[in-house]
């Protein structure tokens, strides 16, 4: 079954420091990857995507993320969080073919602490 | 480039009656989404248009849901009659095809 796991729920750190947000995926073929975010109150912005070729993307907002085949994850990556970095962050899945078959995962909060 | 436009922001009605939540997507984008957001089940596609056609309503939850689109610039999600479990955060999204979803601020739903 194709599915999108994000195992933290929850995550803290302090601003300055660095962020790694997981993103592991099932599915049956290499599919178009993504990481949202959703501050409170508004709607999901796009962060980056991986459709193919350098599986080290760069985002908006100083966020990067790794696609590895071998181990289906597509972490999200900061070197350094700012207080405005705290928000919901959503790792997402889709076909090449199609975007109504984008399936999104639980999300992970985050929060910073000043 | 004003982004996809939803109302209202917020709607509060009591269970039984109509809801009307609507979205105006970004100009030039043909292919719509709704989704709901809730705590206990995340991000639910509920249906998908392209050119105005619903393709896949297989994620509307009951009858008492229905959406249209009837041109390019707006489209309709009502809910007759509405229930308290309806209350959820409800996001409309556009595309060009093969191209991410652009999301709308969201309309925040409460059932009484």
């Amino acid at each position: 079954a194709q599915s999108v796991t994000q195992p933290d729920i929850h995550i803290t750190v302090s601003e300055g420091a660095s962020l790694e947000l997981r993103c592991n995926y099932s599915y049956g073929a290499t599919p178009y990857l993504f990481w949202y975010v959703q501050s409170p109150g508004q709607g999901l912005q796009l962060l980056l995507k991986y459709f193919s070729g350098d599986t080290l993307v760069q985002g908006i907002k100083g966020f990067e993320a790794e696609f590895k085949r071998s181990q289906s994850s597509f972490n999200l990556r900061k070197p350094s969080v700012h207080w405005s970095d705290a928000a919901e962050y959503f790792c997402a899945v889709g076909p090449k073919t199609s975007y109504d078959k984008v399936i999104f995962g639980p999300g992970t909060s985050l929060s910073v602490i000043p | 480039d004003a982004g996809v436009i939803q109302s209202p922001r917020h709607e509060v009605t009591e269970m039984g009656q109509e809801v009307t939540l609507r979205c105006k997507p970004i100009s030039g984008h043909n292919s719509l989404f709704w989704y709901r957001q809730t705590m206990m089940r995340g991000l639910e596609l509920l249906i998908y248009f392209n050119n105005n056609v619903p393709i896949d309503d297989s994620g509307m939850p009951e009858d008492r849901f229905s959406a249209k689109m009837p041109n390019a610039s707006f489209s309709t999600l009502k809910i007759q009659p509405s229930e308290p479990r309806d209350s959820a955060v409800y996001f409309c999204a556009s595309s060009f095809p093969n191209s991410p979803l652009h999301f709308g601020n969201g309309t925040r739903l409460t059932v009484t």
